[in-house]
């Protein structure tokens, strides 16, 4: 089954502090994977993809197939990196549609 | 370029009456995809309208079902709401082509079914 597994409900940290949000999947061949973020009042956003292997606000994520992990890193974070974080899968022969893991809140505090 | 809106943005039912949820999608893009997001979960794969014909669904029963209209937006009717259909409802265009589909998602629709 396809499935995405973040374990961690809340993260919080103190500015400056290194960030790791813990992202699992369960997919069988290739997956294509996305975090996307949700700050407060404003509407979920995709921040990274795995294949563009790109940095986004500081933000990196490397795929690791042999842990089935794709966790979202961040060396210093700011207060205004707080926002929710959703990690997601593309569905296996879909047009795009998604599979989320349930989210961590991450807390940034001064 | 305009991004995506849904309407209302909130709305209160009783159990047993219908609903729709409209989406306009984003400039350009022809797909459109809803999700259902119960309060502390993460979005919910619903289904995918592409031409107007739906195009992938997830686990939901046929009591959720939608449109795609000629300029690419769509509707999201629920019948027979039940208290477990309360919910943000989240509509995502895309455009389709051979390569990413990166979803644009709208601001939701929060559904509340008393």
């Amino acid at each position: 089954a396809q499935r995405v597994t973040q374990p961690e409900k809340l993260l919080s940290v103190f500015k400056g502090a290194p960030v790791e949000l813990k992202c699992n999947y369960s997919y069988s061949g290739s997956p294509e994977l996305f975090w996307y973020v949700q700050y407060s009042r404003q509407r979920l956003q995709l921040l990274l993809r795995h294949i563009s292997r790109e940095s986004i606000k500081g933000f990196t994520a490397d795929l690791n197939k042999g842990e089935t992990s794709f966790h979202l890193k961040k060396p210093f974070a700011q207060e205004e990196d707080s926002a929710m974080y959703y990690c997601a899968l593309k569905n296996r022969g879909s047009q795009g549609n998604l599979i989320f893991g349930k989210g961590t809140k991450l807390s940034v505090k001064p | 370029e305009t991004g995506v809106t849904q309407s209302p943005t909130h709305l209160i039912k009783t159990r047993g009456q219908q609903v729709t949820l409209r989406c306009s999608s984003q400039s350009g893009h022809n797909t459109v995809s809803w999700y259902q997001q119960a309060l502390g979960q993460g979005p919910q794969f619903i289904f995918q309208y592409y031409r107007e014909e739906e195009n992938g669904r997830g686990n939901f029963p046929p009591r959720f079902s939608g449109l795609q209209f000629p300029n690419y937006s769509s509707e999201l009717n629920v019948n027979a709401l039940e208290l477990d259909d309360s919910a943000l409802y989240l509509c995502a265009s895309s455009y389709r082509t051979s390569g990413s589909y990166e979803q644009y998602f709208g601001p939701g629709t929060r559904l509340t079914v008393t």
